[in-house]
């Protein structure tokens, strides 16, 4: 089955503490990208990846990295993360100009 | 830069009632435009996307939105609503700079009353 898989759904921690949310996709897309959303703000772009070893800031990237050393994978990390960073985040995949498949999302909260 | 204003927060509708959802745009090119649902705990599902061609496009489960370029609108709507529809609906517009990059509403919270 075609899919983008987050891990994990759900993550409380403390501020500071380094954390990583992994993202994988199997339908071998080009694109990748992370959404955070906020109440009220809809869902807006973090970093975005648009083959191995190419990423790019989104419209909110203070606070986060990305890595992608495959194309399957597209890791979000927070080295120190803070309350601000409270929010739903969702992996997205996409071929070239194609239209985007969602994760099903990591709810983080940071105490 | 692209923006994409959905000027209902909350919609309630009974079942069996009509539905309209209203999306507005800003955007200098042709734009790739969308609607997703997001039931709670879910991720985003696609219901419909328009991309060029017929300006009326049909989507998932008995939605339609319509693209309306002097108005730069995208509403959706269906005839006749069920309760399964109860949701949060997102707008977004697209293009194929940022790695696809999707410029999403502020969504749509829709009730349905039984």
């Amino acid at each position: 089955e075609a899919q983008v898989t987050q891990n994990p759904r759900y993550l409380i921690t403390v501020t500071g503490k380094k954390l990583t949310v992994t993202c994988s996709q199997n339908m071998n897309h080009e694109y990748m990208s992370w959404y955070r959303q906020d109440p009220g703000l809809g869902l807006r772009q973090i970093y975005y990846s648009m083959n191995v070893e190419v990423t790019d800031k989104g419209d909110v990237p203070e606070g986060y990295k990305v890595s992608r050393k495959e194309k399957r994978n597209f890791p979000l990390i927070l080295e120190s993360p803070s309350p601000n960073q409270t929010s739903l985040y969702f992996c997205a995949s996409s071929p070239s100009g194609g239209t985007l498949h969602f994760g099903n999302g990591t709810r983080l909260t940071v105490t | 830069a692209q923006s994409v204003t959905q000027p209902d927060i909350h919609i309630t509708v009974s079942e069996g009632a009509s539905l309209e959802l209203r999306c507005n745009y800003s955007y200098g090119a042709t734009p790739y435009l969308f609607w997703y649902v997001q039931s709670p705990g879910q991720g985003l599902q696609l219901l419909l996307k328009y991309f060029s061609g017929d300006t009326l496009v049909q989507g998932i489960k008995g939605f339609e939105a319509e693209f309306k370029r002097s108005q730069s609108s995208f509403n959706l709507r269906k005839p006749s609503v069920h309760w399964s529809d109860a949701a949060e609906y997102f707008c977004a517009v697209g293009f194929t700079g940022g790695g696809n990059k999707l410029t999403f509403g502020t969504g749509t919270q829709l009730k349905v009353e039984l």
